[in-house]
């Protein structure tokens, strides 16, 4: 069964913090994405990458930072973490080709206080 | 700029009846439709989907309708059951002309709540 693996179910960290939250994916696919899901306001995207060393700016990148080094880890950076970023955030890959659905993680609930 | 819009926050349904959730977007480039649903504490999961060539798609009890000169999907859950209740997303994505990427673009959520 394919997989999408965040790291931590959940977060507690403090202002002014750096923050890494990671993620794996064991189905050898090329795009990856980190979303943030806040209540009334859905799935907003961060960040994605379409391979290795690469990476596109979302929809609300600032505050955040990304890192592909290997194929199957996309790593979400808070370089300076806030309340306002209290959120849930998801993980998701997807393949090449014709599949447009993705395969998210279980996400991770972090608090910033 | 909400490309994708799901206007009712929640839908509160009795067991074995019918649930809609409703859904509209605004780019016309769009053409490949999806929804997902999603537990407390669990990434969403794909539930159907429907490409902008067809106006309904069916699995199970769950339908997708698509009505393209209104830009406007819907899906429904015939019958409701219990453990349906969960968040519900639509999404878009533009295929045709669009980046290899695959990004999709997620509507707001809609809660639906099916009642015993």
């Amino acid at each position: 069964d394919v997989k999408v693996t965040q790291s931590s179910r959940y977060l507690v960290k403090r202002t002014g913090e750096k923050v890494f939250l990671e993620c794996v994916q064991d189905m050898d696919h090329e795009n990856m994405f980190w979303y943030r899901q806040d209540p009334g306001l859905g799935l907003r995207l961060i960040y994605f990458s379409y391979d290795v060393k690469m990476k596109e700016k979302g929809d609300i990148p600032e505050g955040y930072s990304v890192s592909r080094e290997k194929k199957e880890r996309f790593s979400l950076i808070l370089e300076s973490a806030s309340t306002n970023q209290t959120s849930m955030y998801l993980c998701a890959s997807r393949g090449g080709g014709r599949i447009y659905g993705y395969t998210f993680g279980s996400g991770t609930r972090l608090t910033v206080v | 700029d909400q490309q994708v819009k799901q206007n009712s926050p929640s839908l509160s349904v009795q067991e074995g009846r019918i649930s809609i959730l409703n859904c509209d977007y605004t780019n016309s480039m769009f053409d490949y439709f999806l929804w997902y649903k999603k537990y407390p504490a669990e990434g969403p999961t794909f539930l159907i989907s429907i490409s902008s060539i067809k106006d309904k798609n069916e699995d199970g009890r769950f339908t997708v309708f698509l009505n393209k000169s209104a830009k406007h999907l819907s899906l429904h859950i015939v019958p409701s059951q219990p453990g349906d209740s969960a968040v519900y997303f639509c999404a878009a994505i533009q295929r045709a002309g669009g980046t290899s990427y695959g990004k999709l673009t997620f509507g707001q959520g809609t809660i639906l709540t099916v009642h015993p």
